[in-house]
C-alpha cells in the first residue's frame, strides 16, 4: 500500500550468501510484520515488531534475523542457515483498532 | 493453534455471483480479514469483520458468524479483473494474523 516499501522487486544471491531486504513506511505505525509466501503455501509469519527497540519471532523464525532501531524501518535478513530461501517475501504494517495490515509491494527473492 | 480452511480453487463466470467459504477454529477470536491477492503482487485488504453479520462495501460482502466459525467472502457481478487468489485472515487475541492457504478464483467469460 502507498507509504510502504520493499526494494528492491527482485533479488538474486548465490547460495550461501546472506541477503538483507529492506521495509520502510512513512506512516507512522507501530506494528511492522514479516511474511513468507511459497506457492500453495500462504503467507506463514516470520517476525513482527509491536514498537521500536523490540521484536519477536514467529512461526518460522528459524534462519532469518530482524532489528527495529527505528520506527520506519524493519529490515530482515536472510541467512545462509536458511535452507529454503527462494520466496516472495512480504512486509506489512498493522494499523491500531483491529490490526488490519496492509502490505509493501514485496521481493521476490532467487537463491542460485 | 489456529486452524482455517478454505478451498483450493473456485471457477465462475463474468457477471455472476460467487461465494468463497472460510471456516475456522481459534480461541480468542478477535476479528477475520479477507484480502485479495493477483498473481504476482502483495495482498491488498478488502473487508474485515469481528461481529456477527453481513459488511457490505460495493460489489463485495463478507459474512461472519462466531458460533459456528465460519465466514464468507461474496462477490457479485464478476468481472475479470476479479480473477484472483482471496485470502481469509483470523485474528486471536493480540496476536499476529493467521492466514489460510487462500482460494484462487478464476473467472470466466
Amino acid at each position: 500500500d502507498g507509504g510502504i516499501t520493499q526494494s528492491p522487486k527482485y533479488l538474486f544471491r548465490k547460495e550461501g550468501q546472506n541477503v538483507t531486504l529492506s521495509c520502510e513506511q512513512n506512516l507512522n505505525h507501530d506494528a511492522m510484520y514479516w511474511y513468507r509466501q511459497d506457492p500453495g503455501q500462504g503467507l506463514r509469519l516470520i517476525y513482527y515488531s509491536q514498537i521500536v527497540n523490540d521484536f519477536q519471532k514467529g512461526d518460522i523464525a528459524e534462519g532469518y534475523s530482524v532489528s527495529r532501531e527505528k520506527k520506519e524501518s524493519f529490515p530482515l535478513t536472510v541467512t545462509s542457515a536458511q535452507k529454503n530461501p527462494t520466496a516472495f517475501y512480504l512486509c506489512a504494517i498493522g494499523v491500531p483498532g483491529g490490526d488490519t495490515q496492509y502490505f509493501g509491494p514485496g521481493t521476490r527473492l532467487t537463491v542460485l | 493453534g489456529q486452524n482455517i480452511d478454505q478451498p483450493t480453487e473456485m471457477t465462475a463466470t463474468e457477471g455472476a455471483i460467487v461465494q468463497i467459504n472460510c471456516t475456522y477454529q481459534t480461541s480468542g477470536f478477535n476479528g477475520l480479514f479477507w484480502y485479495q491477492q493477483h498473481a504476482g503482487e502483495a495482498p491488498t485488504f478488502l473487508s474485515y469483520n469481528v461481529l456477527d453479520g453481513l459488511e457490505e462495501k460495493g460489489r463485495f460482502s463478507s459474512f461472519l458468524s462466531r458460533s459456528k466459525g465460519y465466514s464468507y467472502l461474496l462477490l457479485k457481478e464478476l468481472q475479470m479483473k476479479d480473477s484472483a487468489s482471496y485470502l481469509c485472515a483470523v485474528r486471536s487475541g493480540n496476536t499476529p494474523l493467521v492466514f489460510g492457504k487462500g482460494t484462487r478464483l478464476s473467472v470466466i467469460a
